[in-house]
């Protein structure tokens, strides 16, 4: 139990365009899903917490009208890269809470998004 | 200010030792939980051990253990029996404060372990 996945695995896009990344609760309902952006060899940078049928929390320094976050079902949220520009290109993980008795705090993670912009 | 910091940038080992990840985390709240990741060169993300701040006793899992010392604040993870699959990058997290709805997880900057045969 507690899978999540994330599709595409791999994306290459232009310059320009826009991006969206999804992220699903296989086997249970997450009320919150975090949205989290790795360069290689650092470690986890958390962009935004999302909740629910609520506005995303974005982290300090993330800009919100760039990375649109929207969390419209208890097994879905869905991350844009809006306008999309080669410094964007990173591995994009989500994550998503509960799902386990006794483990409502652990993160399940999907397997990643790496996003390459041309 | 919450933090967590692994000092071992990189980490050799022989197959079948044992070998110990430190980390040691920063935080205020009386509550709190201590995790470890696996990142595989794959990039997925392995859920390995988990220590609440409450636990009496370290927590283990298989071949993994977390040495828990409160009072220094530490949280190191032990594996023992060291395989060529455990090559991989290992990063200890904490729970954020129970504050609202977030359940945010503070990271380390990771620890690439290398298995040597």
């Amino acid at each position: 139990g507690a899978v999540v996945s994330q599709h595409p695995s791999w994306v290459i896009c232009k310059s320009g365009t826009s991006v969206k990344i999804e992220c699903r609760s296989l086997d249970f309902q997450a009320t919150t899903m975090f949205w989290y952006r790795q360069f290689p060899k650092q470690s986890l940078m958390l962009m935004a917490t999302s909740n629910e049928g609520s506005k995303a929390t974005y982290e300090q320094g993330v800009e919100k009208d760039k990375f649109l976050i929207n969390h419209a079902s208890l097994t879905l949220s869905t991350l844009t890269v809006t306008s999309a520009h080669p410094e964007d290109s990173s591995f994009y993980i989500c994550s998503a809470l509960g799902g386990a008795v006794g483990r409502t705090d652990e993160q399940f993670f999907g397997p990643g998004t790496r996003l390459t912009v041309l | 200010a919450q933090k967590i910091t692994q000092t071992q940038p990189g980490m050799f080992v022989q197959e079948k030792e044992a070998v110990t990840l430190d980390c040691t985390y920063d935080t205020s709240d009386p509550s709190y939980g201590l995790f470890w990741y696996k990142q595989p060169s794959s990039g997925e993300m392995i859920f390995l051990i988990y220590q609440g701040s409450y636990d009496q006793q370290n927590a283990t899992e298989g071949r993994y253990s977390l040495n828990f010392q409160k009072a220094r604040k530490s949280a190191n993870l032990v594996i023992s029996a060291s395989q060529l699959g455990d090559s991989a990058m290992y990063f200890c997290a904490m729970r954020a404060p129970t504050s609202g709805n977030n359940r945010k997880l503070i990271w380390g900057l990771g620890t690439s372990l290398a298995v040597n045969p």
